[in-house]
């Protein structure tokens, strides 16, 4: 079975700080995802990466940075951390090339921001 | 420009009766569409996906699809709900570059029982 795990479940921060979110994958895929979900907005993608060393913009990359050193491990970085960014964080991977794969995702993590 | 729209932001079932979850998508081409589902604190879990093929499709849990390209449409159905199915329901479509998905913003199921 894939797995995808996410560093924390539970994260609280204050405003102004630096966040780290980590992600890994054990399936060796290729595409890792951020994902952003709020009530009523569904998940929204933040960045996602299709390679080491390679980033993409999703829909709303404002505030935040990614890195990927590492084929299996993604993580999503809030430079300076604001009350709006209070929110649920889902990593995600896929394989890669031929037909489209499907996404597997981690449990989450609850950042709240004070 | 793809979107995917579910209709129903609440839905209140008793156990033991049917269930259909509306979803509907725009995309150019032909879609590759998903249904997800989140427990209560959970990630999400694959339901059941359409790819290509036969429109009527079986996932997990007892759950079915139809794909109905005319109505531009994905519904999701099952014939018995058990109480352990509420949970909130995703439909997603996906496009070929970057195998990206974009998600509707969800379905929450309570099961009465």
């Amino acid at each position: 079975d894939v797995k995808v795990t996410q560093s924390s479940r539970y994260l609280v921060k204050r405003t102004g700080e630096k966040v780290f979110l980590e992600c890994v994958q054990d399936m060796d895929h290729e595409n890792m995802f951020w994902y952003r979900q709020d009530p009523g907005l569904g998940l929204r993608l933040i960045y996602f990466s299709y390679d080491v060393k390679m980033k993409e913009k999703g829909d709303i990359p404002e505030g935040y940075s990614v890195s990927r050193e590492k084929k299996e491990r993604f993580s999503l970085i809030l430079e300076s951390a604001s009350t709006n960014q209070t929110s649920m964080y889902l990593c995600a991977s896929s394989l890669r090339g031929g037909r489209f794969h499907e996404q597997y995702f981690g449990p989450g993590t609850r950042l709240t921001v004070t | 420009a793809q979107s995917v729209t579910q209709p129903d932001i609440h839905i209140t079932v008793s156990e033991g009766a049917s269930l259909e979850l509306r979803c509907n998508y725009s995309y150019g081409a032909t879609p590759y569409l998903f249904w997800y589902v989140q427990s209560p604190g959970q990630g999400l879990q694959l339901l059941l996906k359409y790819f290509s093929g036969d429109t009527l499709v079986q996932g997990i849990k007892g759950f079915e699809a139809e794909f109905k390209r005319s109505q531009s449409s994905f519904n999701l159905r099952k014939p018995s709900v058990h109480w352990s199915d509420a949970a909130e329901y995703f439909c997603a479509v996906g496009s070929g570059g970057g195998n990206k998905l974009t998600f509707g913003t969800g379905t929450q199921l309570k099961v009465e029982l």
